[in-house]
């Protein structure tokens, strides 16, 4: 069966510093990862998804960057957190059919001070 | 005009009573419809998934989408207190690229009350 996998699940970093969150996913080949963020009152909102290792599309400019550098790796990062980066940060992933629905991970809750 | 339209609450009932959590949508390109449940802190959990117009039945759990109202709607029967969480109502289109990606609602918050 297929486990994703993130960390670390909480964080407190100061404001300027970076970051680096990981995600990672077992039991499948190929997927396709999707990085999210969910603050209070705002829903889910999809920052960066990738269909292959080194392809990244990205949803909202903003302070973040993504990377894919193995099949089953996602990595979320940021040079200098603002204080609007915190939130709660979700890792997703799905199979490449178009029927397949998307399955979370734990996430990771980013406080910024 | 939002995408999909989610009723927050929070919604509180007692212990056995019928729950229903609705969401419209106004995308004609939306093809699948899922409903999630979100545990406080915790990633969201895939509770129930349909793809054509009509009832879907799991358990206690029924996914109703009605296409031609863009209107999809969860019924929990004998709610539980361990029903207790947000339920995020979440739909799929295709973006290109091989992907296909999901909108959700923002959540709705249902308590249970034993």
């Amino acid at each position: 069966s297929q486990t994703i996998h993130q960390w670390p699940a909480t964080l407190v970093q100061p404001v300027g510093s970076p970051l680096s969150l990981e995600c990672t996913v077992e039991g499948t080949s190929n997927p396709n990862l999707y990085w999210y963020r969910q603050a209070a009152g705002r829903g889910l909102q999809l920052l960066f998804y990738s269909v292959g290792i080194g392809q990244i599309s990205s949803e909202v400019p903003q302070n973040l960057s993504a990377s894919r550098p193995q099949d089953r790796q996602f990595i979320l990062s940021s040079k200098k957190l603002l204080l609007s980066d915190s939130g709660f940060y979700l890792c997703a992933w799905n199979g490449q059919h178009s029927t397949d629905t998307q399955y979370f991970g734990p996430g990771t809750r980013l406080t910024v001070l | 005009q939002k995408e999909v339209e989610q009723d927050p609450g929070p919604l509180s009932v007692p212990e056995g009573a019928i729950v229903s959590l609705n969401c419209t949508y106004s995308n004609s390109a939306f093809q699948y419809f899922m409903w999630y449940r979100q545990y406080s802190r915790k990633g969201p959990e895939l509770l129930m998934y349909t793809y054509s117009s009509g009832n879907k039945e799991d358990g206690r759990f029924t996914a109703q989408v009605d296409k031609s109202s863009k209107y999809i709607s969860l019924f929990i029967r004998d709610s539980q207190p361990s029903d207790s969480a947000t339920y995020l109502c979440a739909m799929s289109s295709y973006s290109g690229a091989g992907s296909y990606q999901l909108t959700f609602g923002k959540g709705t918050k249902l308590s249970v009350i034993p």
